[in-house]
């Protein structure tokens, strides 16, 4: 079974700083999607961005960015230039192309920023 | 598109009660997924349905807990009786489910929560 592992239950930085979000997950599987998704205080969950695992280019969307070590099962999330609205949930997620279609997720990290 | 629509919100009832969560999914999508979430649990997936049939129901709790989905465009969620430890918040998602690079990306639902007192 796959499970994705969150270590930082909570972290806090600084305005404009820069913060890494750290993911592992164990799989058997060799072609799989990896996310990260988003929940502020709303409860919405927001798609922050995505990697399939056959590519070894690391995703990017604007300030959010990935470092994926596939031999490591490690996906790490990195927000530069960190705004007050990033403040929420970081929620890592696993998904199998094949088998069992199930996006399984981690605990969570609880980011603040603070102005 | 409006994306996944959930209703209700909101619900508070008491314990014994029946409750009834609905979902609407983004139009062609064809995979269907309910998740509850808890402080002490995190996100957890109770079922998932491909093509309006659930596929895999291993993540239901008990069989106080039952989900349907009698077409494309609607599913639902039923606890009954409710108890307390149903307390969670409820989310609905859908994702393509077909080939190509999109297809397994889910896009969630604003979520119900659910109160049983």
């Amino acid at each position: 079974a796959q499970t994705v592992t969150q270590s930082q239950p909570e972290m806090s930085v600084q305005e404009a700083e820069t913060v890494t979000l750290s993911c592992t997950y164990d799989t058997s599987e060799n072609n799989y999607y990896l996310f990260w998704y988003k929940q502020p205080p709303s409860r919405q969950m927001i798609l922050v961005i995505r990697q399939e695992a056959y590519k070894q280019q690391n995703a990017t969307e604007n300030r959010f960015s990935v470092n994926f070590q596939k031999a490591a099962k490690s996906f790490s999330l990195k927000i530069s230039d960190s705004q007050l609205g990033d403040t929420a949930m970081y929620f890592c997620a696993f998904i199998g192309i094949q088998g069992a279609q199930k996006l399984v997720f981690g605990q969570g990290t609880r980011l603040t920023i603070n102005p | 598109d409006a994306g996944v629509i959930q209703s209700p919100r909101h619900e508070v009832t008491e314990m014994g009660q029946e409750v009834t969560l609905r979902c609407k999914p983004i139009s062609g999508h064809n995979s269907l997924f309910w998740y509850r979430q808890t402080m002490m649990r995190g996100l957890e997936l109770l079922i998932y349905f491909n093509n309006n049939v659930p596929i895999d129901d291993s993540g239901m709790p008990e069989d106080r807990f039952s989900a349907k989905m009698p077409n494309a465009s609607f599913s639902t969620l039923k606890i009954q009786p409710s108890e307390p430890r149903d307390s969670a918040v409820y989310f609905c998602a859908s994702s393509p489910g077909q080939g190509g690079s999109g297809a397994n990306v889910l896009t969630f639902g604003a979520g119900s929560r659910l109160t049983v007192l």
